[in-house]
């Protein structure tokens, strides 16, 4: 059975640093990867994702992920936060043919203080 | 496109009473998820349907909890009797599977049982 682990609970950095959140999975199969954000008292959205192709991802607002299949990692790093980045993040795998069913990681809170 | 669109997006009700919530997917999507997110145990997915067809409800608690999707634009996810340990977030969720499995989720229903 596939699994996620997001190795960070917290992460808290302040404006303009860099930031990773890490995330590895584990799965027999291939797979899709996702990464999810979600800001406090609203519902998920997705960031960014890994289907095929190319394994370095990225989102329109700076963030990125890279798919290491022999590491089984996919982080998400972004080289310069804001403080509109506070917020939850999810990292999420779908194995192919299971009808897009995704397993959640159990997130990652980043925090961006000024 | 109006989005995944849940009702109602707050309950607040008395434990042992009956709880509907309900999910309209996006047009076109052939595929539908229900989500329980609480602090202690994350982002659970609970029960899958594709083609209007329940695929995977092992994540279901138990008996108290049904969903059905009588067509491919209407869910509901039932709780009868309500326990304060059902307090959670509530997320529904569509994809299609021609779309790269990437899921789409609602703003969620937030339950409060006391």
């Amino acid at each position: 059975a596939q699994s996620v682990t997001q190795l960070d609970s917290q992460v808290p950095v302040f404006e303009e640093a860099p930031v990773e959140l890490r995330c590895n999975y584990s799965s027999s199969v291939s797979v899709y990867l996702f990464w999810y954000v979600q800001y406090p008292n609203q519902g998920l959205q997705l960031l960014l994702k890994y289907l095929s192709g190319s394994t370095l991802v990225k989102s329109i607002n700076g963030f990125e992920a890279e798919f290491n299949k022999s590491q089984t990692s996919f982080h998400l790093r972004k080289p310069s936060v804001h403080i509109s980045d506070t917020a939850e993040y999810f990292c999420a795998v779908s194995e192919f043919n299971q009808g897009g069913k995704l397993i959640f990681g159990q997130g990652t809170e980043l925090s961006v203080k000024p | 496109d109006a989005g995944v669109i849940q009702s109602p997006r707050h309950e607040v009700t008395e434990m042992g009473q009956e709880v509907t919530l309900r999910c309209k997917p996006i047009s076109g999507h052939n595929s539908l998820f229900w989500y329980r997110q609480t602090m202690m145990r994350g982002l659970e997915l609970l029960i899958y349907f594709n083609n209007n067809v329940p695929i995977d409800d092992s994540g279901m608690p138990e008996d108290r909890f049904s969903a059905k999707m009588p067509n491919a634009s209407f869910s509901t996810l039932k709780i009868q009797p309500s326990e304060p340990r059902d307090s959670a977030v509530y997320f529904c969720a569509s994809s299609h599977r021609d779309l790269g499995n990437t899921i789409y989720f609602g703003e969620g229903s937030w339950l409060t049982v006391v």
